[in-house]
């Protein structure tokens, strides 16, 4: 299995912060990876689609970029609204995994 | 837009098998999507279970395939998941979720675009 992990596990941030998620892969997935953001009670949300690609409808402060092993999701500019919990995902072999997460709190 | 909905039994009783359903609204079961599901224990991350083609074809996560089908119903609109031998640590609230794609030349990038609510499931006797 590939094995995804995130950095920090949880970061504390304030409004109008830029913020930065990394990804890492344990082997080269090209850029077949996802990026979702759950809030509290909610299915998740599909934010980024291979490695930046930004889904219709997300706001233009998010961005995705890396390849390879290393990935980033980054927060130019921190809303009341992004504070949630996300995740990236792997899809490069049939078996999907998702990285542990990274609970965003004020 | 894609509309999904999981149902089945809340409460499943140690060594019983998870039985859940996923209604599909808004866009063909037929069509060349792939269908999933994904858990999320209480207070934990998130876990694929598997997802199935519109053709059949199935896909599982290598630690649950000893217990884990799936089947489509185009007839319904439904795709199901069945989870046997179920133990507390399969409490979950168990997703739904539509396996989108982007193709470029030869490669494919499937995401997960379309999500139920979530879906429950205690397993207690």
């Amino acid at each position: 299995d590939i094995q995804m992990t995130q950095s920090p596990s949880s970061l504390s941030a304030s409004v109008g912060d830029r913020v930065t998620i990394t990804c890492r892969a344990s082997q080269s997935i090209s850029t077949y990876l996802n990026w979702y953001q759950q809030k509290p009670g909610k299915a998740p949300k599909l934010l980024i689609s291979a490695a930046s690609t930004l889904q219709s409808g997300v706001p233009s402060r998010f961005s995705g970029s890396g390849s390879g092993t290393d990935f980033t999701l980054t927060i130019s500019s921190l809303q009341r609204e992004d504070f949630a919990t996300y995740y990236c995902q792997q899809s490069y072999s049939s078996s999907y995994t998702f990285g542990q997460g990274t609970n965003l709190e004020i | 837009q894609v509309q999904l909905q999981e149902s089945g039994p809340g409460l499943v009783k140690p060594s019983e098998t998870l039985s859940l359903t996923c209604t599909v609204s808004g866009h063909s079961i037929r069509s060349d999507y792939h269908w999933g599901w994904i858990r999320q224990p209480p207070g934990k991350g998130l876990e694929w279970i598997g997802h199935i083609s519109h053709t059949g074809s199935t896909y599982y996560n290598p630690s649950l395939t000893s217990r884990v089908s799936m089947s489509v119903d185009t007839s319904k609109s439904q795709f199901s998941l069945k989870l046997s031998s179920v133990t507390a640590s399969d409490t979950a609230v168990y997703y739904c979720a539509t396996l989108g794609r982007t193709f470029e030349y030869s490669n494919s990038w499937y995401y997960f675009d379309f999500w139920g609510q979530g879906t429950l499931v205690t397993v207690s006797s």
